[in-house]
């Protein structure tokens, strides 16, 4: 099983300022298939990012994903009030499919 | 657009059973893979098993925390996806979430449906 470790655990950053998530696997992801979501509190995960970079369809382009092999990062340029909550990284390439243990992005 | 909409969620005491469904629209369902993905309240996402689409043979695999006792199914005459849960425990309990991806537009969610296994 592919273990996904994000850091770090809580990020408390103010609107405007520059946020940046990083998910470490325990092994290669296979054919890039690495997803980024976010969830409010409440509600079910959104997709922001798959593919590694791919923005899904409406994200904003401040959503920004990069990465390889074993290393990924979620960044987001700009924080608005509403990119607060937690996000999570998945990969898809291997089953069983896992997820990180998730980063809660709080307002300072 | 890719709809998910499930159902059949409900509160079991434990050793019981339920049955999930995913009724699925706005894609070609045969050819479509689907995943069951549950979140326990407080806790991460966790993918528990999924279904090949029926033109790739339809194979499923599970997640070993489930393994033996879900059984994933689909109905392509119906275009739903079934989760038959047995011997639940009340390390069950969570929102359960049907999920399927696309090369074009990535990951698709329901709503999810609440499964609380409580006596």
């Amino acid at each position: 099983e592919i273990v996904l470790t994000q850091s770090p655990g809580t990020l408390s950053l103010s609107p405007g300022e520059r946020a940046t998530v990083s998910c470490r696997a325990s092994q290669s992801v296979r054919s890039n298939h690495l997803a980024w979501y976010q969830q409010a509190p409440g509600q079910a995960p959104r997709l922001l990012i798959y593919s590694i970079s791919t923005r899904a369809s409406g994200i904003a382009d401040r959503f920004s994903g990069s990465g390889s092999g074993t290393d990924f990062t979620l960044t987001i340029s700009r924080l608005e009030p509403e990119d607060f909550g937690v996000y999570y990284c998945q990969q898809y390439g291997t089953v069983p499919y896992t997820f990180g243990q998730g980063t809660k992005l709080e307002i300072k | 657009e890719v709809q998910l909409v499930e159902s059949g969620g409900d509160l079991v005491e434990p050793g019981g059973s339920l049955r999930l469904s995913c009724a699925a629209s706005g894609f070609t369902f045969i050819n479509a893979w689907m995943s069951w993905v549950r979140q326990a309240p407080g806790k991460g996402p966790e993918w528990i098993g999924r279904i090949a689409g029926t033109t790739d043979g339809g194979a499923v695999d599970y997640a070993a925390p489930v393994k033996g006792r879900f059984i994933i199914s689909r109905d392509d005459s119906k275009n739903t996806w079934h989760l038959q849960m047995n011997s639940l425990t009340t390390e069950d309990t969570a929102f359960y979430y049907c999920t399927t991806f696309s090369y074009t537009s990535g990951w698709s969610w329901g709503q999810g449906t609440l499964v609380t296994v409580s006596s």
